[in-house]
C-alpha cells in the first residue's frame, strides 16, 4: 500500500517568490493536514482538510494557503516568501477525522534565499 | 490552548540501559500519539494511545497513558544504537479535528 507522497522533495526559492507544494494521501484517506517543522519552533500545525473543506487552520499569516481536491490530494501555497519560511513541510494523511492515526509523508524541504 | 511538554529534550544513554521519556499535556484529552523521526526524515508513527491506562509495546519501546495525571511515558528497555532518533509525543485537539499539537521532541542518542 503506497504511503503519503509529497512533491517536490526539495525546493530552493528566492525571497518574494511563491511556491506550491503537493501531497497525495494514502488511498482511501480523506483527511490531509499540513505541518511546518523548523529547528526553532518545532512542529507547527498549518491547516487541515477533509472532503475538500478546510476544517482547521493554525496561526500562520494569510500568505499560507491550501486546498484539497475531490481525489483528496492537497496543495499548499506560500506567497511572497520570506527567509523564515525555510522549513520542512510535512503532510499527514488520516482515514477520517477523530481518533485516527496520522501517517506522514517524507516532507518537502523548502529553502528560501 | 493545548500545550504538550516533553522531558528531557536531550538524552544520551549507553546501550543496554533503561530510561523513560515523559510527556505532559494540558487538556483533558484521552488520546496521545508517539512518533519517531530520524535525521532528515519524516515522522514514523510508533504508538496511538486512545484511553486511560492504555499501554502498548513494540520491541524495546513501551508507551503508556495516564489521563488523570495528563501524562504519557515512553519507556526504553535495554537501549540499542538503532533507537537513536528524536521522539515526539503529540496530543490531538478534541472536536473531531485532526490537528496534532507536538512536544518539542526528545533527541535520544544511544552510545555503544
Amino acid at each position: 500500500k503506497a504511503g503519503v507522497t509529497q512533491t517536490p522533495r526539495y525546493l530552493i526559492k528566492t525571497r518574494g517568490q511563491q511556491v506550491t507544494l503537493s501531497c497525495s494521501p494514502i488511498s482511501g484517506h480523506r483527511s490531509v493536514s499540513w505541518y511546518q517543522q523548523t529547528p526553532g519552533q518545532g512542529l507547527q500545525f498549518l491547516f487541515e482538510y477533509f472532503s475538500e473543506t478546510q476544517r482547521n487552520k493554525g496561526n500562520f499569516p494569510g500568505r499560507f494557503s491550501g486546498r484539497q481536491f475531490s481525489n483528496s490530494r492537497s496543495e499548499m501555497n506560500v506567497s511572497t516568501l520570506e527567509l523564515g519560511d525555510s522549513a520542512l513541510y510535512l503532510c499527514a494523511s488520516s482515514l477520517r477525522t477523530g481518533d485516527t492515526e496520522a501517517f506522514f509523508g517524507q516532507g518537502t524541504r523548502l529553502t528560501v534565499v | 490552548e493545548l500545550k504538550v511538554e516533553q522531558n528531557p529534550l536531550f538524552l544520551s544513554m549507553q546501550e543496554g540501559k533503561n530510561y523513560t521519556i515523559y510527556c505532559n499535556y494540558s487538556t483533558t484529552s484521552d488520546r496521545l500519539y508517539w512518533y519517531r523521526q530520524d535525521p532528515g526524515k519524516s515522522l514514523e508513527s510508533l504508538f496511538v494511545l486512545l484511553s486511560n491506562g492504555a499501554v502498548k509495546q513494540e520491541g524495546r519501546l513501551m508507551a503508556s497513558l495516564d489521563t488523570k495525571a495528563r501524562l504519557s511515558t515512553l519507556h526504553i528497555t535495554a537501549a540499542v544504537h538503532d533507537l537513536s532518533a528524536t521522539y515526539f509525543c503529540a496530543d490531538k485537539t478534541q472536536g473531531g479535528s485532526e490537528k496534532l499539537v507536538f512536544g518539542k521532541g526528545t533527541k535520544l542518542t544511544v552510545n555503544p
